[in-house]
């Protein structure tokens, strides 16, 4: 049974920083892996999707990559700033014959100026 | 972009009372819509899948008598939460796949939240 994990729960950084969050999956027979991100009252936005071949994907100063082998995934986020904090989500797409995401728990990022 | 527009955003009700939410795709037509609910703490679970003009897909341990879902059309699905108990109080929230975008696309409601008395 895949299970999606992410570390931290919760970060808080001063705005310009740098920082990573994790995302592990237990079966690395995925087809894809997006990041969301969820404001509170509002709907996931999608950020990043890659896709099971790919290694890396990069929209602004956001950059996802993927080690399927390892069954990991980080999101990179440069120079943060007040506007990025929000709840960010990973999901996993396992096969192209299914349309169900599986979830990790989301980190709560707060980045305070 | 494509919206995906969900109401009510919060509800609150008495046990034993149906509580429906509703699910509409603004700018496009889905013939496939999504239904999660998220417990507090706990990841997004599938529900289920609503196909237009056919029978919901359930996902294991979801009560498809207990959560009636209607698509009747390709831009409205509608989950309906019966006899609603405390321990159905949670985040519902439905996406929707927009097959004319470029590349997958999925676009998420605002979700409901359910508190039940």
């Amino acid at each position: 049974k895949q299970e999606v994990t992410q570390i931290p729960a919760a970060l808080s950084v001063p705005e310009g920083e740098n920082l990573v969050l994790n995302c592990s999956f237990t079966d690395s027979a995925i087809y894809n892996l997006q990041w969301f991100r969820q404001d509170p009252g509002k709907g996931l936005t999608s950020l990043l999707l890659i896709q099971s071949s790919q290694r890396e994907q990069t929209s602004g100063r956001l950059n996802a990559s993927l080690d399927k082998s390892s069954g990991r995934s980080t999101l990179y986020i440069a120079a943060s700033q007040p506007g990025d904090s929000a709840t960010y989500l990973c999901a996993v797409r396992e096969s192209y014959n299914t349309d169900k995401l599986i979830f990790g728990t989301g980190t709560r990022l707060q980045v305070f100026p | 972009g494509a919206v995906v527009s969900q109401h009510p955003s919060w509800v609150i009700c008495k046990s034993g009372t149906s509580v429906k939410i509703e699910c509409r795709s603004l700018d496009f037509q889905a013939t496939t819509m999504f239904w999660y609910r998220q417990f507090p703490k706990q990841s997004l679970m599938l529900m289920a899948t609503s196909n237009e003009g056919s029978k919901a897909t359930y996902e294991q341990g979801v009560e498809k008598d207990k959560f009636l879902i209607n698509h009747a059309s390709l831009t409205l699905s509608t989950l309906t939460v019966t006899s609603a108990h405390p321990e159905d109080s949670s985040f519902y929230i439905c996406s929707a796949r927009d097959l004319d975008a470029l590349g997958e696309k999925l676009f998420f409601g605002s979700g409901t939240q359910l508190s039940v008395l």
